[in-house]
């Protein structure tokens, strides 16, 4: 089955400490993109990747890091968690087509 | 600062009726336009994108763009209470760097 996954679903953390969320995807696709999803602010994105090694700054980048080692896999690092980075996160995907397929979103809390 | 704007609703409607959902955009060199739908508690699926001026139908759906007036809108025909959702907007550049409206929630009573 064609679909983008999200590890942890649902995370609970404390200042400071480091997190990663993982992102994989099985349809081969190039282009993959972190967003943060708040109430009343929509959707955001934190960082897209063309391709392999190629990374870039969405609108709200700052106090994440990403990586993009292998074409399946784009994980969203927290360096140093702080409660505004409260959320649920949304990985998403994309072939050549316009279609953006999201995972299932992961709902972190910072205390 | 690049925005989309949405009335965050609710919006809501009766069985059968038409549903129009509008957006507005900054970024007037915005290329792609996009609607997602999202149920309670899931992930945006994209129902429609535009790209040109002019309306494109896709079933019940009708998206319509004016990019002199930088708006886009979103009419669901014949709504069902499954239509009820939040609906977000979206607009990109270059397809890679997008941005979302805070979405419509809508409604559809039986």
């Amino acid at each position: 089955e064609a679909q983008v996954t999200q590890n942890p679903r649902y995370l609970i953390t404390v200042t400071g400490k480091k997190l990663t969320v993982t992102c994989s995807q099985n349809m081969n696709h190039e282009y993959m993109s972190w967003y943060r999803q708040d109430p009343g602010l929509g959707l955001r994105q934190i960082y897209y990747s063309m391709n392999v090694e190629v990374t870039d700054k969405g609108d709200v980048p700052e106090g994440y890091k990403v990586s993009r080692k292998e074409k399946r896999n784009f994980p969203l690092i927290l360096e140093s968690p702080s409660p505004n980075q409260t959320s649920l996160y949304f990985c998403a995907s994309r072939g050549q087509t316009e279609t953006q397929y999201f995972g299932p979103g992961t709902r972190l809390l910072v205390l | 600062q690049k925005e989309v704007e949405q009335n965050s609703g609710p919006l809501s409607v009766p069985e059968g009726a038409i549903a129009s959902l509008n957006c507005t955009y900054s970024d007037r060199g915005s290329q792609s336009f996009f609607w997602y739908r999202q149920y309670s508690g899931k992930s945006p699926e994209l129902i429609m994108s535009i790209y040109s001026n002019g309306d494109k139908e896709d079933g019940r759906f009708t998206a319509q763009l004016n990019k002199a007036s930088q708006y886009v809108s979103l009419l669901i025909r014949d709504s069902q209470p499954s239509d009820s959702a939040t609906y977000l907007c979206a607009e990109s550049y270059n397809n890679n760097d997008m941005r979302f409206g805070a979405g419509t929630r809508l409604t559809v009573k039986p």
